[in-house]
């Protein structure tokens, strides 16, 4: 099993522009999240599903879309980068809900210019 | 509202000394708590986690300590390693049957030879 994957592991944007980073598993988890980490903030939750077809809102939704067409796959959305959303991106996945172990990946590396 | 936060953001200690970490929650409906290490670049990893119906959980060489009279929660770490020198993240399932976790800002962990 290769875990929970991501992809990029870095990526530079200019203000303005939009991408998508990758998230996908190959335990069969329900449950995967998407969190921002910054210096002194600790980890911060965007969206989160609990199955296929269903997502919810994190603390720090905005400027962030979330589909979950598949199992594998919750990829993370930045409709139009600002400077604020210059991160560390951690997708992460559980058997369930919350209540499990969550395995998260290496993680994104982006910067907003 | 909920936070978690920490008593200390840094900790040192001898190797083959035990270690505790510490961390406060405010919210008294929080009924999950977890532990996570993170190394330098690398994701959260699970360490340990404990429902709100126990006061003490333990694992292989740690023990986390639960006291909800006063919101507290610690990680003990018995004989610490080198290996054990990461940041300790705690975190709470926010509300009652919410499916967020809430995390706090984390404790680096320094193990000098």
């Amino acid at each position: 099993n290769a875990g929970v994957t991501q992809t990029p592991k870095f990526q530079v944007l200019k203000t303005g522009q939009s991408m998508t980073l990758q998230c996908a598993q190959d335990m069969n988890h329900e449950y995967m999240s998407w969190y921002r980490q910054d210096p002194g903030m600790g980890l911060r939750l965007i969206h989160y599903s609990v199955g296929a077809g269903i997502t919810d809102q994190g603390e720090v939704p905005n400027g962030y879309n979330v589909s979950r067409s598949t199992t594998e796959d919750f990829p993370l959305r930045l409709l139009s980068a600002a400077p604020s959303q210059t991160s560390v991106y951690f997708c992460a996945s559980s058997y369930r809900t919350a209540y499990n172990e969550q395995f998260f990946g290496p993680g994104t590396r982006l910067t907003v210019l | 509202g909920e936070s978690v936060g920490l008593h200390l953001p840094t900790l040192s200690v001898q190797e083959g000394d035990n270690s505790i970490i510490n961390c406060a929650y405010s919210n008294s409906a929080s009924d999950y708590f977890i532990w996570y290490k993170q190394e330098s670049g690398k994701g959260p990893q699970f360490i340990i986690d404990i429902r709100s119906n126990m006061d003490k959980r333990q694992g292989q060489r740690v023990t986390v300590l639960l006291n909800k009279t006063v919101k507290h929660l610690s990680l003990q770490i018995a004989a610490t390693q080198p290996g054990d020198s990461a940041v300790y993240f705690c975190a709470e399932r926010a509300q009652g049957g919410s499916e967020k976790l809430v995390f706090g800002k984390g404790t680096k962990l320094t193990v000098n030879p």
